[in-house]
């Protein structure tokens, strides 16, 4: 069974940085790209970005280009969302989850438990 | 960027009954579009895909149709465990989710 784990809540200050982690196990981490969603009551959900851990092929969406970077280590299944400097808006659920196939542009399933994060000085 | 229009925003039904749930694109996708289900606390979960191809263990009672940019999310018969919130999503062109309808016992 996939399974993708999550680091967990962080209370954070506005400017400061922050990463969060998703660890994948159960399948072949590089055979899939791996998605950030974020959701919030305000604005429900929103695909930030994908990477392709085998050779690190990252897309973001128009939205979050600049605000946030996707990264991953092949060597620990693990992909990682980074704020440089973090802003009050940036508080929501933050979700990783696996594309069901090999595709980019895909369909996600299964899903991290979720990572919240709260900024607020 | 493709919007997705979800309605109704609520749905009141009971257990047994059948639930429509409808969700309309800016611009085609073509059937380039999934169901989610979202309970509380919990992450979304992969119901339908390619409009009508319902994911690895989904029940039977959902389906899905449609194409161009009118789809439809059908549960035949509401189980207690349905009520909960439900988001369609396309990926013509980048990704995106529509809003939402939750479907809560009447």
């Amino acid at each position: 069974e996939v399974q993708l784990v999550q680091s967990g809540a962080e209370v954070k200050k506005p400017g400061e940085s922050l990463e969060i982690s998703c660890q994948v196990s159960g399948d072949i981490f590089t055979n899939y790209w791996i998605g950030w969603v974020r959701q919030t009551p305000g604005k429900g959900l929103e695909w930030m970005g994908i990477v392709y851990p085998d050779d690190s092929d990252t897309r973001y969406s128009p939205s979050f280009q600049g605000q946030v970077t996707i990264s991953v280590d092949k060597s620990i299944s693990t992909a990682y969302l980074q704020w440089r400097s973090l802003k009050a808006s940036d508080t929501a659920m933050y979700y990783c989850a696996k594309t069901i196939t090999a595709e980019g542009y895909n369909w996600f399933d299964p899903w991290g438990q979720g990572t919240l994060v709260t900024v607020s000085s | 960027e493709i919007v997705l229009t979800q309605s109704p925003a609520t749905l009141s039904l009971s257990p047994g009954e059948r639930a429509t749930l409808s969700c309309r694109a800016s611009h085609s996708v073509r059937t380039s579009l999934a169901w989610y289900q979202q309970k509380p606390g919990q992450a979304p979960r992969l119901l339908i895909y390619d409009a009508s191809k319902r994911a690895t263990g989904i029940p039977a009672r959902f389906s899905g149709s449609g194409s161009g940019t009118d789809f439809t999310l059908t549960i035949s018969s509401l189980e207690p465990e349905d009520f909960a919130v439900y988001y369609c999503q396309q990926r013509t062109i980048w990704l995106t989710f529509g809003g939402g309808t939750k479907v809560e016992i009447k």
